[in-house]
């Protein structure tokens, strides 16, 4: 079954460090998206990305943030400018973009902490 | 007013029990609704949509009332396996449009 992969699984980083979560959405899929779940709080909606470009973005997709599909397999989230509340897992999600396709596909997952 | 409410739990219960677990969400407008599954410090995972005529798969059966802004499951015959976070989830319109998750509930099934 295709699935959503996401490197690396585990980063740690110093605080004002440069950091670049990938993900690999499932090979036909259109629509990407980028959450998080700081421990223990419930999963939050950051950006999503169709046709090369932002679709849209919550309050929390700041400057700070951008997303990129460098190439046709690869979406990738950097953060500039790392804080400590920035810690958290980010998960990678994409949809087929069918109608009746649109159930949201989740990867393991990038546990980032700053410190 | 949070967006989805739940019921944090957690709700303790032993194998074979049935379980009802409920969801609030304040988008009137809000299109589509999902259960996702959650386990520790894993990705969420579809359980199941929610149709308004309610539907049913296994042991597990959702259910919508759109005039109340609330949403249902219901466990039968509570397995071990079944001990995970239960995330209550909306998208405010139709299409690949972002998910709006509750904060879960969390179920432990007791030997």
């Amino acid at each position: 079954e295709p699935e959503v992969t996401q490197t690396p699984s585990h980063q740690v980083t110093q605080m004002g460090q440069e950091v670049i979560l990938r993900c690999v959405p499932i090979s036909n899929h259109l629509y990407f998206y980028w959450y998080r779940q700081i421990l223990g709080q419930k999963v939050e909606f950051l950006v999503s990305f169709y046709n090369n470009e932002i679709s849209e973005k919550s309050e929390i997709f700041d400057d700070q943030f951008s997303v990129e599909r460098p190439d046709g397999s690869n979406f990738t989230l950097k953060i500039r400018s790392t804080k400590l509340e920035d810690s958290a897992m980010y998960f990678c999600a994409s949809t087929s973009g069918l109608a009746g396709g649109e159930t949201q596909y989740f990867g393991p997952g990038t546990r980032l902490l700053v410190l | 007013r949070k967006e989805v409410e739940q019921d944090p739990g957690p709700f303790n219960v032993p194998e074979g029990a049935t379980v009802a677990f409920n969801c609030t969400y304040s988008n009137s407008a809000s299109q589509s609704f999902f259960w996702y599954r959650q386990d520790c410090r894993k990705e969420p995972k579809l359980l199941m949509s929610v149709y308004s005529s309610g539907n049913e798969d296994g042991r597990f059966t959702a259910q919508l009332n759109r005039a109340s802004q609330y949403i249902s499951l219901l466990i039968r015959d509570s397995k071990l396996s079944d001990s995970a976070t239960y995330l209550c989830v909306v998208t405010p319109n139709s299409g690949n449009t972002p998910l709006v998750f509750g904060k879960g509930t969390r179920l432990s099934v007791i030997a």
